[in-house]
C-alpha cells in the first residue's frame, strides 16, 4: 500500500472564496484520483489527476470549478473555487498502489462552507 | 449508466455472521472492491474480486458472480469494531476508475 497525507484536514470557509487541498504520497504512483463525499453519501469521482497533463473530469465536474495540478508522481492539489454551501463535503485523494489495481485513500479534507 | 445497489442499513449482534449484498449494472467490468469506512475516517480496502468465486481473508470473505452482477461481503464472528459503513465499488472502463454504491451502514449490538 501507500502512505497518503492530505492538508488541510479540515477547514471552514466563506462563500465565494477558494480552497486548495494538497495530497502527498510517500512513493511514486501513476494513478491518482480526487473524490467527493457529501454528508451521508457515498464517494463520487471528481477527476483523474494526470501527471504532466490536464486532469480528466467526470460528468458534472469542470476544470473552472475544480482545477487540479499534478506536478509529479507523488503530489497533487485540488482547488475548490468560488465556494458555496453546496460544496461542503469531504474531499479525498486516492492512489493505485501495490498489486491488483487497488485504490488506497488519503484521510480526507472536511470542508464546511458558510 | 452505472447502477450499484446495496442495502442502506443492517443490524446484527456480536458474534453473528452477516452478509452484505451488492448488485451492479455497469457498462463494463474490470473488478469489484469492498471498502470499510468508520465514521469520520477514510475508506480502507477490504477485498478485490475480478473472477467468479469466493475470496477469503480472515474473518472477511467476498464473493462475485459476474453473470448475475452480484457480490456479497461476509463478515464472520462479528465484533463491535465492525460497526461501520461498507462500500461496494466497481471498476469500469480504462484508467482504474471506481464507481461506488451508496454504502451499507452495519450496526453491531451486544
Amino acid at each position: 500500500s501507500a502512505v497518503i497525507s492530505q492538508k488541510p484536514s479540515r477547514d471552514i470557509c466563506q462563500r465565494g472564496t477558494s480552497l486548495t487541498i494538497q495530497c502527498q504520497v510517500d512513493s511514486q504512483v501513476t494513478m491518482m484520483f480526487w473524490y467527493r463525499q457529501q454528508p451521508g453519501q457515498s464517494l463520487t469521482l471528481i477527476a483523474t489527476a494526470n501527471q504532466g497533463s490536464e486532469a480528466t473530469y467526470e460528468s458534472g465536474f469542470v476544470i473552472d470549478k475544480f482545477p487540479i495540478s499534478r506536478p509529479n508522481l507523488t503530489f497533487s492539489t485540488l482547488t475548490v473555487s468560488n465556494m458555496s454551501p453546496e460544496d461542503s463535503s469531504i474531499y479525498l485523494c486516492s492512489v493505485v498502489a501495490g498489486g491488483r489495481d487497488t485504490q488506497y485513500f488519503g484521510p480526507g479534507t472536511r470542508l464546511t462552507v458558510l | 449508466g452505472q447502477n450499484i445497489d446495496q442495502p442502506t442499513e443492517m443490524t446484527a449482534t456480536e458474534g453473528a455472521i452477516v452478509q452484505i449484498n451488492c448488485t451492479y449494472q455497469t457498462s463494463g467490468f474490470n473488478g469489484l472492491f469492498w471498502y470499510q469506512q468508520h465514521a469520520g475516517e477514510a475508506p480502507t480496502f477490504l477485498s478485490y474480486n475480478v473472477l467468479d468465486g469466493l475470496e477469503e481473508k480472515g474473518r472477511f470473505s467476498s464473493f462475485l458472480s459476474r453473470s448475475k452482477g452480484y457480490s456479497y461481503l461476509l463478515l464472520k464472528e462479528l465484533q463491535m469494531k465492525d460497526s461501520a459503513s461498507y462500500l461496494c465499488a466497481v471498476m469500469t472502463g480504462g484508467g482504474n476508475k471506481l464507481t461506488f454504491g451508496t454504502g451499507t451502514q452495519q450496526k453491531v449490538e451486544l
